[in-house]
């Protein structure tokens, strides 16, 4: 079974960091593009950044560009992304999510169940 | 960037009847060297992620009942859902993946009437 599991979200001051980790299962995850895509409580879908199957190629949304950082760990069939100065607008359910197209330019599936991250003082 | 707009914001639509939903994208989808419409709907549960429905604007995703099916091409897309299904209650969101950044439409409430 195809599977994602996504960990590492939590309340954070603003300008503080966070690390989200998700752990793959259930498929070949060094031959897929991964991606994080968030959602903040009530709103629509927002795509975050996406990974080459190697790590060598990275895209991100204007929004969180220079404070988000997404990489893998092909050995650990893991994906990360390191948040940095966090701000209020940040807040929302990150989810990670298979991208099967063999380009940056992609879909999402399957999905994780996703982790809160809520920037707050 | 491109902006997907989907219309209308909320429908409800009795049991076994037909619900359609639309998504604009504000330029065309359509890659013509391989003649695809880079186009995908989703539907999202309460409390659930998101699940793929279709891609390439008209494949449906395997497992997905035949009941949903996506039409249209270039700019403006369509997602039906014929004989509405109660398990069908749910936000149905459009994705195009023809340029970065990867946007969603803001979203479509099918609800019972």
């Amino acid at each position: 079974e195809v599977q994602l599991v996504d960990s590492g979200g939590g309340l954070v001051q603003p300008g503080g960091s966070l690390r989200l980790s998700c752990a793959a299962s259930g498929f070949s995850f060094s031959d897929s593009w991964m991606s994080w895509v968030r959602q903040a409580p009530g709103k629509g879908l927002e795509w975050v950044a996406n990974i080459k199957q190697d790590g060598t190629k990275k895209y991100y949304v204007d929004s969180v560009k220079g404070r988000f950082t997404i990489s893998r760990d092909n050995a650990r069939n893991s994906l990360f992304l390191q948040m940095n100065s966090l701000s209020v607008e940040d807040t929302a359910v990150y989810y990670c999510a298979r991208s099967p197209h063999t380009t940056e330019y992609n879909w999402f599936d399957p999905w994780g169940q996703g982790t809160l991250v809520i920037v707050s003082s | 960037d491109i902006v997907m707009t989907q219309s209308p914001d909320s429908l409800a639509v009795s049991l076994g009847e037909r619900a359609t939903i639309n998504c604009k994208s504000s330029q065309s989808v359509l890659y013509n060297s391989n003649n695809k419409n880079y186009l995908t709907w989703y539907q999202q549960k309460p409390g659930q992620p998101p699940k793929l429905l279709i891609y390439w604007a008209s494949t449906r995703e395997s497992g997905v009942p035949d009941r949903f099916s996506g039409s249209g091409s270039g700019t403006d897309f369509t997602l039906t859902i014929s004989n509405l299904q109660a398990e069908d209650v749910a936000v149905y969101y459009c994705q195009q993946h023809y340029s970065l950044p990867l946007t969603f439409g803001g979203g479509t409430k099918v609800e019972i009437k």
